[in-house]
């Protein structure tokens, strides 16, 4: 069956840096894009962009520029979402999800804190 | 950027009453609207797509309707498991973005 299994929670300092990995397991990693969706504590779902397990390019939404980086380990099915230079605004639920734009499976989310 | 706005915020019924949810798009996303639904302490899932197909599983209890900037997810009767938020996105034009969500709670 179709899985994304994300990494676990992380607690970060400001200024500090995170990796968070979904691995996929299931169906052909390269057969399907993964994006990324951030939840503030009780807010919305807002998407951060994508990468294309194909050709590795990345896309990012407005406000997801500069210190978001997406990444692919395809030889263990896996993408990566890098945030540097930490916030406290960065403190989210941070969701993998699989497709291009019709999010059919979701990892179960890796929750960030970034708090001195 | 698309806005989605979602109305009401929030929806308190009984189980057994008809939801109503709606969701109005800045301007018009054809027919490229989803629908998810969220449960505390669970990432979204998927429930609708292209405003009226449901996803592979989801009951025939939930359907949609809807075209251009105004759309329509309707829960027929609702059961305990459906209290949950609710939130609709587009997939028209890029970003990709969600509406603020609709809570639907137990009266």
């Amino acid at each position: 069956q179709v899985q994304l299994v994300q990494s676990g929670s992380e607690l970060k300092k400001p200024g500090a840096s995170v990796k968070v990995s979904c691995k996929a397991s299931g169906y052909t990693f390269t057969g399907y894009a993964v994006n990324w969706v951030r939840q503030a504590p009780g807010q919305g779902l807002e998407w951060m962009g994508w990468i294309n397990t194909n050709t590795g390019k990345p896309t990012y939404a407005p406000g997801f520029t500069g210190r978001f980086v997406f990444s692919l380990d395809t030889s263990v099915s896996t993408a990566h979402l890098q945030i540097s230079s930490l916030k406290a605004e960065d403190t989210a639920m941070y969701y993998c999800a699989r497709s291009y734009d019709i999010f059919d499976y979701w990892g179960q989310g890796t929750l960030v804190t970034v708090s001195s | 950027e698309i806005v989605l706005t979602q109305s009401p915020a929030t929806l308190s019924l009984s189980p057994g009453e008809r939801a109503t949810l709606s969701c109005r798009a800045s301007q018009s996303v054809s027919s490229y609207i989803v629908w998810y639904q969220q449960k505390p302490g669970q990432p979204p899932r998927l429930l609708i797509y292209d405003t009226s197909t449901r996803a592979t599983g989801i009951p025939d209890k939930f359907s949609g309707s809807g075209s251009g900037t105004d759309f329509t997810l309707t829960i027929s009767s609702l059961e305990p498991e459906d209290f949950a938020v609710y939130y609709c996105q587009q997939r028209n034009n890029r970003p990709i973005t969600f509406g603020q969500g609709t809570r639907v709670e137990i009266k």
